[in-house]
């Protein structure tokens, strides 16, 4: 069956670029989540969907990270004027519930900013 | 603040030896821990959540164990095979749906 997939796999951008990282969850999922990771470190929260509605950005790290789920299914990470330490792996999870339940991970997105 | 903490340290074990793995929280006290694997290259994959209520809880070769006096949770992987080596990673839970992750332990099973 068709898991969590997200494009690009890898995203090279120069210094001040804008990117967009996409993710498609499982049908069907309620709840969707967006991770950083750092090398050698956990994920760490960015922010959370239920549906359409974004109910928690309170990870994101700068009003230059901007995420939607507009229709309630695929969803965008958007950030403006990439600066270096951007550069980590973004992860997108998806759930069936709302709440906490089992995440299912997509492969990420490795961003690297030059 | 409200840490998770894994051993930082890689772990290596023998094959056909049990393997444990340590997951010691702070100050808040979890309803319920998750444990994941990681491979290189790819995204967590979920494995077994435990909650505060349970002592105990198995999945074929796995088992956690969650004590809420010692604020820790450990995760055993028995007839370890070198296919389970991987980064295995502990998280709980910091609101209805916010997870807080531990730096992760990287499992090596020897042959």
């Amino acid at each position: 069956g068709a898991g969590v997939s997200q494009s690009p796999r890898y995203k090279v951008a120069k210094r001040g670029q804008d990117v967009a990282l996409r993710c498609d969850p499982i049908s069907g999922h309620v709840s969707l989540f967006w991770y950083q990771q750092a090398l050698g470190q956990g994920p760490e929260f960015l922010t959370y969907f239920q549906n359409e509605a974004q109910l928690d950005k309170s990870g994101l790290p700068s009003d230059r990270f901007f995420a939607e789920r507009p229709e309630g299914s695929v969803s965008t990470l958007k950030i403006q004027r990439t600066q270096q330490e951007d550069s980590a792996v973004y992860l997108c999870a998806s759930s069936l519930r709302s709440g906490i339940d089992e995440q299912y991970f997509g492969p990420g997105t490795r961003l690297t900013v030059t | 603040s409200q840490k998770i903490e894994q051993n930082s340290e890689a772990l290596n074990i023998q094959e056909g030896k049990t393997a444990t793995l340590t997951c010691n929280y702070t100050n808040y006290s979890p309803a319920y821990l998750q444990w994941y694997r990681q491979d290189p290259g790819r995204g967590p994959v979920f494995l077994l959540l435990i909650r505060e209520n349970e002592k105990e809880k198995r999945k074929e070769r796995l088992k956690v164990t969650f004590d809420t006096t010692l604020k820790q949770s450990l995760f055993h992987i028995t007839a370890s095979q070198p296919a389970d080596s991987a980064t295995y990673l502990c998280a709980r839970e910091d609101s209805n749906y916010q997870l807080i992750w531990g730096a992760g332990t990287k499992l090596i099973i020897k042959p």
